[in-house]
């Protein structure tokens, strides 16, 4: 199964923005790139997902390495309410049925200073 | 889009008592369901998915098991819990590229 390598914490300023990268060698050709975040005692909610492109939505940016091997989630303008552990996550295919699914690894906490 | 439902939001339970733990859907028919362990400061772990109905299929062995009686329905068992099942459990629901998570259930095994 294709893994996730992540900083455990980052620091921000709020109003700033913030690069989440995430390395992820071993993905495969049909793997979708994703981001959630966590609050506490909270499930994850989704943030953005891509494959190839780098995608845009009202939340985030995601930023694609040519080679794929790489990502970067980007928050353009930090704020209070994004501290939050943020994970990078591939579909990963269950060994038995072929079935896709989330693997979460131990993802980046995000601290921001007002 | 769906909404995922599960109780209760805590719970604290003796060592070698049982569980059950439910997750609902709304919004959808016929989801792929998961259940999710999350120990305190750590990832979260796949624990059991289901594609339908009586369908289960566990990626980790353990104390716990799963069940699907109904279509929108997962429920998350044991008959005799131990302390090291004590974690944060999380219910989810797939989604073309999503995935939807209910609100947890922070289990404490004393």
């Amino acid at each position: 199964d294709a893994k996730t390598t992540q900083p455990n914490s980052m620091e921000s300023n709020e109003e700033e923005p913030v690069h989440l990268p995430c390395n992820h060698s071993t993905i495969s050709g049909t793997d979708y790139i994703h981001w959630y975040r966590q609050l506490p005692s909270q499930g994850p909610e989704y943030v953005i997902h891509g494959l190839t492109s780098n995608v845009n939505n009202r939340m985030a940016s995601l930023a694609i390495a040519e080679d794929r091997k790489s990502s970067t989630l980007i928050l353009h303008r930090a704020t209070l309410r994004d501290a939050a552990v943020y994970y990078c996550i591939l579909r990963d295919v269950i060994r038995d049925t072929g079935r896709r699914a989330l693997t979460f690894g131990s993802g980046t906490r995000l601290q921001v200073q007002p | 889009s769906q909404t995922i439902h599960q109780w209760p939001a805590t719970l604290v339970q003796p060592v070698g008592s049982p569980l059950s733990l439910e997750c609902t859907v709304e919004g959808t028919s016929n989801p792929n369901l998961y259940w999710y362990r999350q120990a305190a400061g750590r990832g979260l772990q796949l624990l059991f998915y289901s594609v339908g109905i009586g369908q289960i299929s566990s990626e980790v062995p353990q104390n716990l098991s799963a069940s699907r009686p109904q279509d929108r329905q997962f429920i998350l068992s044991s008959k005799k819990l131990l302390l090291s099942d004590s974690g944060f459990y999380l219910c989810a629901s797939w989604e073309n590229t999503e995935a939807f998570f209910g609100q947890g259930t922070r289990l404490t095994v004393v």
